[in-house]
């Protein structure tokens, strides 16, 4: 069936790093790929998405790439806030289909 | 803006107690889902429908049931409330089967604890 694996957090950081959080995934088909953000106490927020091999989704300095050759969507962003802390979410969707498959999400801590 | 309403932000309900969640959204979406979410799990699928009065099982349905007279509203029912239940609840909706590309939408969840 369809999986998706973060890396295990949490992943702490000062601020202004560089922040990798690597998301892999098994899927039928052509799957559609997203990042979520959850801020404590709060639901999931959209923040990137692509749709085919080798998009690029960005969003408030967030990137991530559709690799199709090493199924993978990792989550990077050059220089991390405090208010980036959160938990991330990597998903899928695949082609064709209409349940969204989450990982695990990975809590990023970052420090003044 | 689009808007995935929960009726509670947080709910503290008794063992054996019949507990209801409600789910409201405004997007004309066909598809809405039903989720738990517990520290080092992740997201776990409850139910999901696809159409008005229609309901799939997710991963972890036992204990639960789910009800959609209305596109917009999709309740999640615990029919005898347990303390193995307590947990937060995350409704989302979507469009349509076949379209890939467009994200689920989520409310702001619902954390329940049943003592």
């Amino acid at each position: 069936g369809d999986s998706v694996t973060q890396m295990e957090g949490p992943v702490t950081l000062s601020e202004e790093a560089f922040l990798t959080i690597n998301c892999t995934y098994t899927a039928t088909g052509y799957p559609s790929l997203f990042w979520y953000v959850q801020y404590p106490g709060e639901g999931l927020q959209l923040l990137l998405k692509a749709t085919k091999a080798d998009d690029k989704g960005s969003n408030k300095g967030f990137e991530a790439t559709y690799r199709k050759e090493t199924t993978s969507f990792h989550l990077e962003k050059g220089s991390v806030q405090v208010s980036d802390s959160a938990v991330y979410f990597c998903a899928l969707i695949p082609g064709g289909s209409y349940i969204p498959t989450f990982g695990r999400g990975t809590s990023l801590i970052v420090h003044p | 803006d689009v808007k995935v309403t929960q009726s509670s932000r947080y709910l503290v309900k008794r063992t054996g107690e019949k507990v209801f969640l409600e789910c409201v959204q405004d997007m004309d979406h066909e598809n809405m889902f039903w989720y738990r979410q517990d520290p080092g799990l992740g997201l776990r699928l409850i139910y999901f429908s696809y159409d008005v009065k229609m309901k799939e099982k997710g991963d972890i349905p036992e204990g639960y049931s789910v009800s959609r007279e209305k596109k917009e509203r999709f309740s999640l029912i615990l029919e005898s409330a347990s303390t193995n239940q307590t947990s937060m609840y995350l409704c989302a909706s979507r469009e349509g089967r076949g379209r890939g590309s467009t994200e689920a939408f989520f409310g702001q969840g619902t954390r329940l604890t049943v003592v």
